[in-house]
């Protein structure tokens, strides 16, 4: 069975600061994809980043990006130049190819200081 | 349009009674979910509606019982419920599973159960 692990369970950063948050699944699938949702205080979860396990490129968005090791199996975070509205609960998720089903990870609290 | 509505925001009801929570969304997103999360954890996936079919019950009690009318509209009837079933209920949409399509979730119902 695929597990997410998240081993950080809170963080805290200064604003502005470059924040990483580490992922690391299991599977033995070749074909899979990979997220980061964000759960702030408000309690909506919006996905923030996704990652197919077939592209070497490692996707961005924005001020948000991924380093994909697909060997070692690791999936890690990085929030650039962190702003207060990035304070949020952050959950790894994996999600098999052909699958409905997301498994998440038991999520990574952040906390963006002023 | 990427929203998925849930209503109520929140919901206190009595072991004894009957009530039901709904999600809508308007994306013509063919998969729908239903998800329950307690405090500070991940969403555990309660159902999955494909094509407006049942395709995924997470061993869920009875007491909980999904509806799918239409494809933009997703019911969960409760009946009977225990204090421990207090939680946040989310429910989220997709593309229909194939593909690397993410799930949008819904704002939640905060259920309280006394």
């Amino acid at each position: 069975a695929q597990t997410v692990t998240q081993s950080q369970p809170e963080m805290s950063v200064q604003e502005a600061e470059t924040v990483t948050l580490s992922c690391t699944y299991d599977t033995s699938e070749n074909n899979y994809y990979l997220f980061w949702y964000k759960q702030p205080p408000s309690r909506q979860m919006i996905l923030v980043i996704r990652q197919e396990a077939y592209k070497q490129q490692n996707a961005t968005e924005n001020r948000f990006s991924v380093n994909f090791q697909k060997a070692a199996k690791s999936f890690s975070l990085k929030i650039s130049d962190s702003q207060l509205g990035d304070t949020a609960m952050y959950f790894c998720a994996f999600m098999e190819w052909g699958d409905d089903k997301i498994i998440f990870g038991k999520g990574t609290r952040l906390h963006i200081l002023p | 349009d990427t929203e998925v509505t849930q209503t109520p925001k929140h919901l206190v009801m009595g072991m004894t009674n009957k009530k039901s929570l709904k999600c809508e969304q308007h994306m013509g997103h063919r998969a729908m979910y239903w998800y329950k999360q307690k405090a500070k954890k991940p969403p555990e996936l309660m159902f999955v509606y494909s094509y407006e079919k049942l395709s995924i019950n997470e061993s869920v009690p009875s007491r909980f019982s999904p509806e799918c009318p239409n494809s933009s509209l997703l019911n969960l009837h409760l009946h009977a419920l225990q204090p421990e079933d207090s939680a946040l209920y989310l429910c989220a949409s997709s593309q229909v599973s194939g593909g690397s399509y993410e799930q949008y979730f819904g704002p939640g119902t905060r259920l309280t159960v006394t």
